[in-house]
């Protein structure tokens, strides 16, 4: 299995709503990656966890929260977004351990906050 | 941190022509450089890699090079098809356990049949 799952595929949601996203991998990648693309733009790195930890937060507002519950699963949670929240939201995946080695993408949740 | 520029940020050319997508990276430290394909609407796919101690690799119509002094590093797309039609974007990437992914503006490019 050489998949990164993204579920849902797409999500629309009120500004009072909170709404989880899901992201799976089973390739026993220990690195996992949350990104946010704007439309003609490339995307931009949010969270990374390694080993399950939380690595890097690109100052991201803690309206968005991240949880890592296992290897294999990372979530972002969503609680009162606002409509420039709107967006592609990426999952990625990469070994640990191995440098210089790709980054697998999911096919991402389209958000879009009303 | 790290800043990736990208040239040209849209591209057009005659299906069977090259077509030729430059970058530029800022930090020292980057070590890793792939590039990926993005359709509308899907998730960005890995097209070629290279790392920072190799000057060139090539897969078939796709080659990229790297000069490391300069910074700079290129893709090259000789005998392009339709289906080439995509935003490329690249990237440049620290390595230390986890990988650190600057992207690049991306370029879209158009193949004419």
């Amino acid at each position: 299995d050489t998949e990164v799952t993204q579920t849902p595929k797409h999500l629309v949601m009120g500004m009072t709503n909170k709404k989880s996203l899901k992201c799976e991998q089973h390739m026993g990648h220990r690195a996992m990656y949350w990104y946010k693309q704007k439309a003609k733009k490339p995307p931009e790195l949010m969270f990374v966890y390694s080993y399950e930890k939380l690595s890097i937060n690109e100052s991201v507002p803690s309206r968005f929260s991240p949880e890592c519950p296992n290897s294999s699963l990372l979530n972002l949670h969503l609680h009162a977004l606002q409509p420039e929240d709107s967006a592609l939201y990426l999952c990625a995946s990469s070994p640990t351990g191995h440098l210089n080695t790709e980054a697998f993408f999911g096919q991402g949740t389209r958000l879009t906050v009303v | 941190g790290e800043n990736v520029e990208q040239h040209p940020s849209t591209l057009s050319v005659q299906e069977g022509d090259s077509a030729v997508i430059k970058c530029t990276y800022s930090d020292s430290a980057s070590n890793y450089f792939p590039w990926y394909k993005q359709e509308l609407g899907k998730r960005p796919q890995l097209i070629i890699d290279i790392r920072s101690n190799v000057g060139e690799k090539k897969d078939q119509r796709i080659a990229v090079t790297l000069n490391k002094t300069a910074k700079h590093f290129s893709l090259h797309i000789t005998e392009t098809q339709p289906e080439d039609s995509a935003v490329y974007f690249c990237a440049a990437t620290i390595s230390g356990g986890y990988q650190k992914v600057t992207f690049g503006t991306g370029t879209k490019l158009q193949v004419i049949p």
